[in-house]
């Protein structure tokens, strides 16, 4: 069974510093994406990983996918408000072209 | 495009009254999923269609929850009778499958439901 962890789950950080977020998943895939959801709002595509060592960059994000080690990062560069969301993994099984299991999520808030 | 529509975007009502969202897919998309998120159990998939037919509804709650299709740009999702405990965020989101694989799924605004 396909599980995803996101760690932190919460994380306070101030505006110019780096951070890193973490995915974890427990069996093989084939496609990993990261969303952003600010308060109330829906869910936005940000990064569709497709490939072992596959990175993309937008702005300040950027996301990579380290397939053997089962992990994404979704690195932030010189944080700033603007930036403050609820990320969330989704991992897509082999099993199942459709199916995507999610995180629960990091909500991250940056401080002016 | 517009993108995913949904509406109402707000639903406010009574234990045991009947509610209906409504999803309109992006053009073109053949895929299409109802969401349900919480605080307490996160993001849900409820139900899944392709090409209009229902292909996983393993997530729907209980028979109180029911959803159709009726064409490719088009979706109701209906609690009879609604409960407290369906409060949530019910999302729709829609997608294009490619080499038998589904695309990025892009969600529509939600619909904020609370039942009294």
């Amino acid at each position: 069974e396909l599980k995803v962890e996101q760690n932190p789950l919460f994380l306070s950080m101030q505006e110019g510093k780096n951070y890193t977020i973490y995915c974890n998943y427990s069996t093989t895939s084939d496609r990993l994406y990261w969303y952003r959801q600010d308060p109330g709002k829906s869910l936005e595509s940000l990064f569709v990983l497709l490939s072992n060592g596959a990175v993309k960059q937008e702005g300040r994000l950027m996301a990579s996918l380290d397939t053997k080690a089962r992990l994404s990062t979704l690195h932030i560069t010189a944080a700033v408000h603007d930036l403050s969301a609820t990320y969330f993994c989704a991992v897509g099984g082999l099993d199942s072209n459709y199916q995507l299991i999610w995180g629960a999520g990091t909500k991250l808030i940056i401080k002016p | 495009d517009a993108g995913v529509i949904q509406s109402p975007r707000h639903e406010v009502t009574e234990m045991g009254q009947e509610v209906t969202l409504r999803c309109k897919p992006i053009s073109g998309h053949n895929s299409l999923f109802w969401y349900r998120q919480t605080m307490m159990r996160g993001l849900e998939l409820l139900i899944y269609f392709n090409n209009n037919v229902p292909i996983d509804d393993s997530g729907m709650p209980e028979d109180r929850f029911s959803a159709k299709m009726p064409n490719a740009s088009f979706s109701t999702l209906k609690i009879q009778p609604s409960e407290p405990r369906d409060s949530a965020v019910y999302f729709c989101a829609s997608s294009i499958g490619e080499g038998g694989r589904l695309k990025t799924q892009y969600f529509g605004p939600g619909t904020r439901l609370l039942v009294l």
